[in-house]
């Protein structure tokens, strides 16, 4: 199984609205990785979780609150949101401290802020 | 400040000739880049990678050569089909570090 599955595939929430992004792994990834990409731009790193605990934070602000409740899974929690963080946010995973950098992507979540 | 810099925004190639992309990057502490391909609403698909002890690596129909004195590197993919048609983003790391820096992206089109 060499996927990273990602849901929902659209969200469309509200400035005051309290959402989650959700991705999973099951290829035994020890690190997992949020990023976000704007129309016609490269992904943007957002964070980095290794072995279950956050390792990068690109100074997101906190409007963005990632969690890792297993080597598995990755939530991006998201509350009171701006309509310029409509995006695509994508979610990898890669194996940690091995000489691979390769990460997976997802297929990533389309989300809408009105 | 742009790192990593795919200068071509879009490439069009006739079918079964060879695509050339290239990438240029500014940091020498680099020491492992890779080639993601994008299809719209799909995240991207890893291709192709090479570390900066090596100048060429081959995959297949793909093959990313790394020019470290120039600091280019270049993907060929031949022959060319249709199903290679995407945006192809140029990524690179250094140091063991899991951030990849991303150029800006080349759409590439092969035509009929």
């Amino acid at each position: 199984d060499t996927e990273v599955t990602q849901t929902p595939k659209h969200l469309v929430m509200g400035m005051t609205n309290k959402k989650s992004l959700k991705c999973e792994q099951h290829m035994g990834h020890r690190a997992m990785y949020w990023y976000k990409q704007k129309a016609k731009k490269p992904p943007e790193l957002m964070f980095v979780y290794s072995y279950e605990k956050l390792s990068i934070n690109e100074s997101v602000p906190s409007r963005f609150s990632p969690e890792c409740p297993n080597s598995s899974l990755l939530n991006l929690h998201l509350h009171a949101l701006q309509p310029e963080d409509s995006a695509l946010y994508l979610c990898a995973s890669s194996q940690s401290g091995g000489a691979s950098y390769e990460q997976y992507f997802g297929p990533g979540t389309r989300l809408t802020v009105t | 400040d742009q790192q990593v810099k795919q200068n071509s925004p879009s490439l069009s190639v006739q079918e079964g000739r060879i695509s050339i992309l290239n990438c240029d990057y500014t940091n020498s502490m680099f020491d492992y880049f890779l080639w993601y391909k994008k299809y719209p609403a799909e995240g991207p698909t890893f291709l192709i990678s090479i570390s900066s002890i090596k100048d060429k690596n081959e995959d297949g129909r793909f093959t990313v050569f790394l020019n470290k004195s120039a600091k280019h590197l270049s993907l060929h993919i031949v022959p060319s089909q249709p199903g290679d048609s995407a945006v192809y983003f140029c990524a690179a790391s250094f140091g063991g570090a899991q951030k990849l820096v991303f150029g800006q992206g080349t759409r590439l089109t092969i035509n009929p």
